[in-house]
């Protein structure tokens, strides 16, 4: 757990606001994942960096909006969110994309009120 | 549409058995497999990877895979109180993700 870390845990923001997720891996990998995890559902993949690019936008609405400044580093841009995108925010890297094993960080815990 | 099933459970096993876990898969171009497990309230963790047919072994955990019947299964064996949680299994069908089933919660019963 300790090789990816996620700022804040926990987030609580009005729909109105502007708020930013952040991600670091300290793995020395090349991918970085963003995935929702909501309450019976399976983890929804969201976006997919690859060596700093983006290589999948999964439908994902565009008050998400991911920034990956380095393979190190990666970011969630969140804007006039609704309440149904309360959930629990999860980075995760691997080597590279591609059928590699992916390490989760602790995740951010959001409520949208 | 690429999907993994697991049954959703609960699944009790008395402390000191075996815990069998099942996933089945949709897709025959599936190249590795994995389990995590996952605590309530925190997130997945890596526990076991498999990519090729048969067996592997890691302490307490086996994962076995069959690629023809399309389903990989995790056994724990000697279970104890805090292997309770919940396990989800990831398959990576050939392309750049993995896709997860909805996992399965297992209660390790004292």
């Amino acid at each position: 757990e300790t090789g990816v870390t996620q700022t804040p845990r926990h987030l609580v923001m009005g729909m109105t606001n502007k708020k930013s997720l952040k991600c670091e891996q300290h793995l020395g990998h090349n991918a970085m994942y963003w995935y929702k995890q909501s309450a019976k559902k399976p983890l929804e993949l969201m976006f997919v960096y690859n060596f700093k690019e983006q290589t999948e936008n999964n439908s994902v609405p565009s008050r998400f909006s991911p920034e990956c400044p380095n393979s190190s580093h990666l970011f969630l841009h969140l804007h006039t969110l609704q309440p149904e995108d309360s959930a629990l925010y999860l980075c995760a890297s691997s080597p590279r994309k591609g059928p590699y094993e992916q390490y989760f960080g602790p995740g951010t815990r959001l409520t949208v009120t | 549409q690429k999907e993994v099933e697991q049954n959703s459970g609960p699944l009790s096993v008395p402390e000191g058995a075996i815990a069998s876990l099942n996933c089945t898969y949709s897709d025959r171009v599936s190249q590795s497999f994995f389990w995590y497990r996952q605590y309530s309230g925190k997130s997945p963790e890596l526990i076991m990877s498999i990519y090729s047919n048969g067996d592997k072994e890691d302490g307490r955990f086996t994962a076995q895979l069959n690629k023809a019947s399309q389903y990989v299964s995790l056994l724990i064996r000697d279970s104890q109180p805090s292997d309770s949680a919940t396990y989800l299994c990831a398959v990576n069908f050939g392309n750049e993700k993995l896709t997860f089933g909805t996992g399965t919660r297992l209660t390790i019963i004292p």
